[in-house]
């Protein structure tokens, strides 16, 4: 089945540190990919995604490309703030007959020191 | 908009008691969302509503679990009998394929921590 595979962490960075978060997915077809970031006490929000091969999603700093021929969307941020501290969360999405279900990965915790 | 919105925020009782977690949707959001979030297990997908009707409830975990969604505005989540094991964080979470277009961005609400003790 469909599945999404992440770099676990946690993973802990000095503040305008270079981020790198691993991501690669299992599926077939063309599925659409997300990144949605967890901050303590709250619900996921989407940070970004990509809906086909070579999209580059980019949002808040942070930037994935999607990559059909490494079947991978990594998270990378030039320079971290302590403010991005949080859970970060890759995801894939299938719609077939109307399916609407998002697979996501275990999630990285990524911690910011100043 | 207020956004995805869950009572309780925390939950606690006990061993064998009915429990009931309640979720309002993004007004005009047309699929519905539950997922359990636990450390062991991460974020699972239990079930999921288009146009109030249940489409996909192959993540629910056993007979214990169900969930209705009477009308466009309000979706509950029930417990019964709850056992420890049930311990997690719930979260609702609705989106619109009409307003979104190709690929649905779902709207996550704070969740409902809950413990069974």
């Amino acid at each position: 089945g469909d599945s999404v595979t992440q770099m676990e962490g946690p993973v802990t960075l000095s503040e305008e540190a270079f981020l790198t978060i691993n991501c690669t997915y299992t599926a077939t077809g063309y599925p659409s990919l997300f990144w949605y970031v967890q901050y303590p006490g709250e619900g996921l929000q989407l940070l970004l995604k990509a809906t086909k091969a070579d999209d580059k999603g980019s949002n808040k700093g942070f930037e994935a490309t999607y990559r059909k021929e490494t079947t991978s969307f990594h998270l990378e941020k030039g320079s971290v703030q302590v403010s991005d501290s949080a859970v970060y969360f890759c995801a894939l999405m299938k719609s077939r007959g109307g399916s609407e279900k998002l697979v996501f990965g275990k999630g990285t915790k990524l911690t910011v020191n100043p | 908009d207020a956004g995805v919105i869950q009572s309780p925020r925390h939950e606690v009782t006990e061993m064998g008691q009915e429990v009931t977690l309640r979720c309002k949707p993004i007004s005009g959001h047309d699929y519905l969302f539950w997922y359990r979030q636990t450390m062991m297990r991460g974020l699972e997908l239990l079930i999921y509503f288009n146009n109030n009707v249940p489409i996909d409830d192959s993540g629910m975990p056993e007979d214990r679990f169900s969930a209705k969604m009477p009308n466009a505005s309000f979706s509950t989540l029930k417990i019964q009998p709850s056992e420890p094991r049930d311990s997690a964080v719930y979260f609702c979470a609705s989106s619109s394929r009409l307003l979104a277009g190709v690929s649905n961005e779902q709207f996550f609400g704070p969740g409902t921590r809950l413990t069974v003790l």
